[in-house]
């Protein structure tokens, strides 16, 4: 069973324009939210998480937004530049039961901007 | 310097064979995992320890066997390999375990290909 649910598969923005990805999560358990972002060959890393008492976090053209009621969340990337193009997973976490402790990942998003 | 490092990068053995994997981190942290990234590159936590003590045992084969000598180093050996575990498989790190979502530091992985 998928804990998270992400979409799109895959993305292709231009150069320029906003990249939006999504995700979604039925489990109420989960209350940290982060975003990773994967290269080729090298591992994934941390670019951006959020809790569910704030609906927004904003780090540089980065902007998670977040939706408690509907448990949905997104990854908007703004000015999106030919280096951004990875795979981006979104995460939950949360502080009980099975989800203490784990990480649960979305199945992620290919993302390639076009110079 | 490397965070977390992995040997090898890159592993291809016969079915049948034995293998292990090594992870340290330099970070100080507490809290290790090991993730494993199909061909689809989908992530799932295999393993997770905590100053040394397992603490997360998903539903892997018993054929995988981790081992952490100290709280920085996590391995992993894999008797009798199988097809099915040619993947990447990713060693983490985290200050901590539990509550508050401690932010994961990945290894640059580790491709096992198995024929």
């Amino acid at each position: 069973q998928q804990q998270v649910k992400q979409s799109p598969q895959s993305l292709i923005v231009q150069k320029g324009g906003i990249s939006i990805i999504n995700c979604a999560y039925e489990n109420t358990a989960f209350d940290y939210f982060p975003w990773y972002q994967q290269f080729p060959g090298k591992g994934p890393a941390l670019l951006i998480a959020i809790r569910p008492d704030v609906s927004e976090k904003k780090e540089g053209r980065f902007t998670i937004s977040f939706n408690k009621s509907a448990k949905q969340f997104s990854l908007h990337i703004m000015d999106s530049q030919p280096g951004d193009s990875a795979t981006y997973f979104c995460a939950a976490s949360g502080g009980r039961g099975s989800t203490l402790g784990r990480l649960y990942f979305g199945r992620g998003t290919q993302l390639t901007v076009w110079p | 310097d490397t965070a977390v490092s992995q040997t090898p990068k890159y592993l291809v053995t016969q079915m049948g064979n034995d293998k292990s994997i090594k992870c340290e981190q330099n970070l100080g942290h507490d809290t290790m995992y090991w993730y494993k990234q199909d061909s689809k590159k989908f992530l799932k936590i295999m393993f997770s320890y905590n100053n040394k003590e397992l603490i997360i045992n998903e539903t892997v084969p018993n054929r995988f066997s981790p081992k952490s000598p100290d709280k920085a180093h996590l391995n992993l050996h894999i008797n009798s390999l199988e097809l099915g575990d040619s993947a990447v498989y990713f060693c983490a790190s985290s200050q901590d375990w539990g509550r508050f979502g401690y932010e994961q530091y990945f290894g640059p992985g580790t491709r096992l290909t198995v024929t």
